[in-house]
């Protein structure tokens, strides 16, 4: 099945700096990668996703690079805020099901 | 509002005892899935059904059960036969192609 490896594990950053997540996924027949928001007690929020046939995708502060050669895709957040603190997952979507990776705790220090 | 609705927030279980963990859509999505989140880990696929009467197992489905006799209803129950069964439980549910959304969660403890 499909693997998600996410890293780093646990990433400060100064308010107002950028902020950079990246994963890799094992099956190259995975067509669809989300990523989601977690805060403290709650469910994931989706806050971007992208599909296999697209390189970039662009919302505001949020940006979802994909290479599928390399079999890797990144989050980027940039003027990171306080709000911006939480645990972010990213998962590849092959065979209907989503595999996660294993989250990504942000600290945006103010 | 349309959204997914776990409940209850927290569940108590004591030793050889059965629970059953509610999840109701009203957003009229096919496909719901449910899934267990341990501390500092991803989320893991427990079951999952895209249309009623019908459910699969997911990676991780020993020592549950659930049922979808309703579109909008999928409840887990979290079995006796489950020896490690602490965790938050997320139940997600979505369209065909499209992506899923997570209710807030049931975590669950052993009394």
């Amino acid at each position: 099945g499909e693997n998600v490896e996410q890293h780093p594990s646990t990433l400060s950053v100064q308010e107002g700096d950028s902020a950079v997540i990246k994963c890799t996924y094992s099956d190259s027949a995975s067509n669809y990668f989300p990523w989601y928001k977690q805060e403290l007690g709650k469910g994931p929020q989706l806050i971007i996703d992208i599909r296999s046939n697209v390189g970039e995708k662009k919302d505001q502060r949020i940006a979802v690079t994909l290479n599928k050669t390399a079999k890797h895709f990144s989050l980027h957040i940039t003027e990171t805020q306080p709000e911006d603190s939480a645990v972010y997952f990213c998962a590849a979507q092959g065979n209907n099901r989503l595999a996660f990776g294993k989250g990504n705790q942000v600290v945006v220090i103010p | 509002d349309g959204g997914i609705t776990q409940s209850p927030k927290y569940l108590f279980r004591k030793e050889g005892q059965n629970v059953t963990l509610s999840c109701e859509q009203n957003l009229n999505h096919d496909a719901m899935y449910w899934y267990r989140q341990d501390p500092g880990q991803g989320l893991r696929l427990i079951y999952y059904s895209q249309i009623v009467n019908d459910f699969q197992k997911g990676d991780i489905a020993e020592g549950y059960s659930v049922s979808r006799e309703k579109k909008e209803s999928f409840p887990l129950t979290v079995t006796s036969a489950q020896k490690n069964p602490t965790a938050f439980y997320l139940c997600a549910s979505n369209m065909a192609r499209q992506p899923q959304h997570f209710g807030d969660g049931t975590r669950l403890s052993i009394l």
